[in-house]
């Protein structure tokens, strides 16, 4: 499945299916963005990070492409499983480092 | 390590009355945050600390104030103590900027 912006917040895939979530970012002087995960009743967590001197970063079972011609930036899991349900959210600094602006998240839904 | 910690985790205020949430980081980092996270939402700045005896306003400010007297400790205060301030708050930290943030378990704040 694949989550086309802030317009579908919410995403479902199958177990064992790859995830795609999309960010549509504001800024063309962020140069830093982050993608976190935030399980229920929970603080966020980091996932993976890129500077906008990359296209692309791969973690585990992560990936995060950034195309800064159309601000995008989009988080692919490999293989999703049921513990990766949660929200994810992006965050860019804006260029100023200091500060973090975060996106209203996707909320993703593992089926088994 | 505890990582960051917040307390207390949840607490229900009566209009008009104040009261101070603790953070508190054992890694040693430079950079604290707070942040606000109202139901469904992504998370919005409310102040941020570069270290000890330097803090600076983040998005929506208004309505509480910080100190960061330690390295280790970052307290929000609320004064006056109103429904809008209803919400979730998550202090984080960093090693340096832009980095990865790590981020407290929460407060869950409820005015009445």
């Amino acid at each position: 499945g694949e989550n086309v912006g802030l317009h579908l917040p919410t995403l479902s895939v199958q177990e064992g299916d790859n995830s795609i979530i999309n960010c549509a970012y504001s800024n063309s002087a962020s140069d830093y963005f982050i993608w976190y995960k935030q399980e229920s009743g929970k603080g966020p967590q980091f996932i993976i990070d890129i500077r906008s001197n990359m296209d692309k970063r791969q973690g585990q079972r992560v990936t995060v492409l950034l195309n800064k011609t159309v601000k995008h930036l989009s988080l692919q899991i490999a293989a999703t499983q049921p513990g990766d349900s949660a929200v994810y959210f992006c965050a860019e600094n804006k260029g100023t480092g200091n500060q973090f602006y975060f996106g209203t998240g996707t909320s993703l839904t593992v089926i088994p | 390590n505890a990582g960051v910690t917040q307390t207390p985790k949840f607490r229900i205020l009566k209009i008009g009355q104040s009261m101070t949430l603790q953070c508190t980081q054992d890694m040693n980092h430079n950079y604290m945050y707070w942040y606000r996270q109202d139901p469904g939402m992504g998370l919005k700045l409310i102040y941020y600390s570069v270290g000890a005896g330097i803090t600076d306003k983040g998005e929506v400010p208004n309505g509480y104030n910080v100190s960061r007297s330690t390295t280790e400790d970052f307290p929000l205060r609320l004064e006056l103590a109103a429904p809008s301030q209803t919400s979730v708050y998550f202090c984080a930290s960093s090693y340096t900027i832009p980095y990865e943030q790590y981020f407290g378990p929460g407060t869950r704040l409820t005015v009445t």
